[in-house]
């Protein structure tokens, strides 16, 4: 099936440094996601993003948090600075239209912030 | 908002016995329903979808019907396999906007030989 592509799969970090953690979604796909997974607990939503913006965000999304697709290269999360409650795994997901359509992830980058 | 609630794991069956996972959900609005599986280490993959309300969707031996009377969507199957063992999320998407998915808390079910 249609395959997500994220990059690193694990990192570790400092905290106050600034992370990012890139996605390369599914080549025809035009809306793209961000979901939090804390160890053990349930997928969270962070973001979506369309046509160059933001769409959708969540509470978790915080101001540290931003997401860009230049020139259609990689979807990229970038967290500055990171806080310890940031330790999670972060899925991407895209999907070919937005509403009601399914979503194909990535298998996670682990961020383990110390 | 939207909210999805399911059967809180683990659940632990022995091959061949049946699966029922269950999964309710709250929303305002006419939603799609889905399931989908983990695997450790992997990402959430769709194991099916049903968009509309009375209709059922099938995969691989599971099958879940959409409930829009009962706010529901139990996940079953006849008679797991070891290889059925991961997380199943029940989630839900709206049809009017893109705000992706409102998942579970997902169910890991474990299945011994």
């Amino acid at each position: 099936g249609p395959k997500v592509l994220q990059i690193p799969s694990h990192q570790i970090i400092d905290m106050g440094q600034m992370v990012t953690l890139n996605c390369d979604p599914v080549s025809n796909h035009l809306y793209f996601y961000w979901y939090k997974q804390i160890l053990g607990q349930q997928m969270e939503f962070l973001v979506n993003f369309y046509n160059g913006k933001v769409m959708e965000k969540s509470k978790l999304f915080k101001d540290q948090f931003s997401v860009e697709r230049p020139d259609g290269s990689y979807f990229t999360l970038k967290i500055q600075p990171t806080a310890l409650e940031d330790s999670a795994v972060y899925f991407c997901a895209s999907s070919l239209e937005g509403s009601g359509n399914t979503l194909y992830f990535g298998e996670g980058s682990r961020l383990i912030v110390v | 908002g939207d909210s999805v609630t399911q059967t809180e794991g683990p659940v632990t069956l022995s091959e061949g016995t049946s699966l029922t996972v269950n999964c309710s959900y709250e929303t305002k609005q006419y939603p799609t329903l889905f399931w989908y599986v983990q695997y450790p280490g992997e990402g959430p993959q769709l194991l099916f979808k049903v968009p509309k309300a009375n209709e059922k969707g099938s995969n691989r031996g599971f099958e879940a019907t959409y409930n829009k009377e009962a706010t529901s969507f139990h996940l079953q199957k006849a008679s797991v396999q070891e290889s059925d063992s991961a997380v199943y999320y029940c989630a839900l998407s709206q049809n009017n906007y893109a705000q992706g998915l409102t998942f579970g808390l997902g169910t890991r079910v474990s299945v011994f030989p």
